[in-house]
């Protein structure tokens, strides 16, 4: 069945470093992805998405593009802060949302 | 973007009690509300989909006498655990829409049964 598998955290990391958060997945026909954010003690909300091969959604400063070569949609930063720490989750769409684990950043100033 | 809220936030009950969470979309009308369990370290995963006035569908392996969804109004949905037992503890999250591909989540509630 379809699967998204993202990499374990925490990721941990000082403040203006550059974050990449690895995302791959399993589908059959051609989903939409996303990424997800969980700030503490809230809800998730919808960072990114993108709909179809080579798009690249982006929002925030934090960017992600649907490769369908590799089946992965990678998230990315290139100074991250203090702000974002938070747990991400990567996910796929086909007729429901499927997540991947999550993965907790730390950004220390 | 829109506000979901989800009562209570936290629950401690006893074994065989039945505990009831609500799901509210504050500033719209929700056609459709989704009912997620999550586990420690784990994904969030799917338990139903319910929209208004109909009944919910429910995931494979879900036991629906054991988690009874209503979806009384377009702003209210309650996910009501029936005679709960330890391994029911758990973090459950509601979500709702209002079109495809457009969920709002709720702040998640946390069960967890003695």
């Amino acid at each position: 069945g379809d699967s998204v598998t993202q990499m374990e955290g925490p990721v941990t990391l000082s403040e203006e470093a550059f974050l990449t958060i690895n995302c791959t997945y399993t589908a059959t026909g051609y989903p939409s992805l996303f990424w997800y954010v969980q700030y503490p003690g809230e809800g998730l909300q919808l960072l990114l998405k993108a709909t179809k091969a080579d798009d690249k959604g982006s929002n925030k400063g934090f960017e992600a593009t649907y490769r369908k070569e590799t089946t992965s949609f990678h998230l990315e930063k290139g100074s991250v802060q203090v702000s974002d720490s938070a747990v991400y989750f990567c996910a796929l769409n086909t007729d429901k949302l499927i997540f991947g684990t999550g993965t907790r950043l730390q950004v220390f100033p | 973007g829109a506000v979901v809220s989800q009562h209570p936030s936290r629950v401690i009950c006893k074994s065989g009690t039945s505990v009831k969470i609500e799901c509210r979309s504050l500033d719209f009308q929700a056609t459709t509300m989704f009912w997620y369990r999550q586990f420690p370290k784990q994904s969030l995963m799917l338990m139903a989909t319910s929209n208004e006035g109909s009944k919910a569908t429910y995931e494979q392996g879900v036991e629906k006498d054991k988690f009874l969804i209503n979806h009384a109004s377009l702003t209210l949905s309650t996910l009501t655990v029936t005679s709960a037992h330890p391994e029911d503890s758990s973090f459950y999250i509601c979500s709702a829409s209002r079109r495809v591909e457009t969920q709002y989540f709720g702040p998640g509630t946390r069960l967890l049964v003695l």
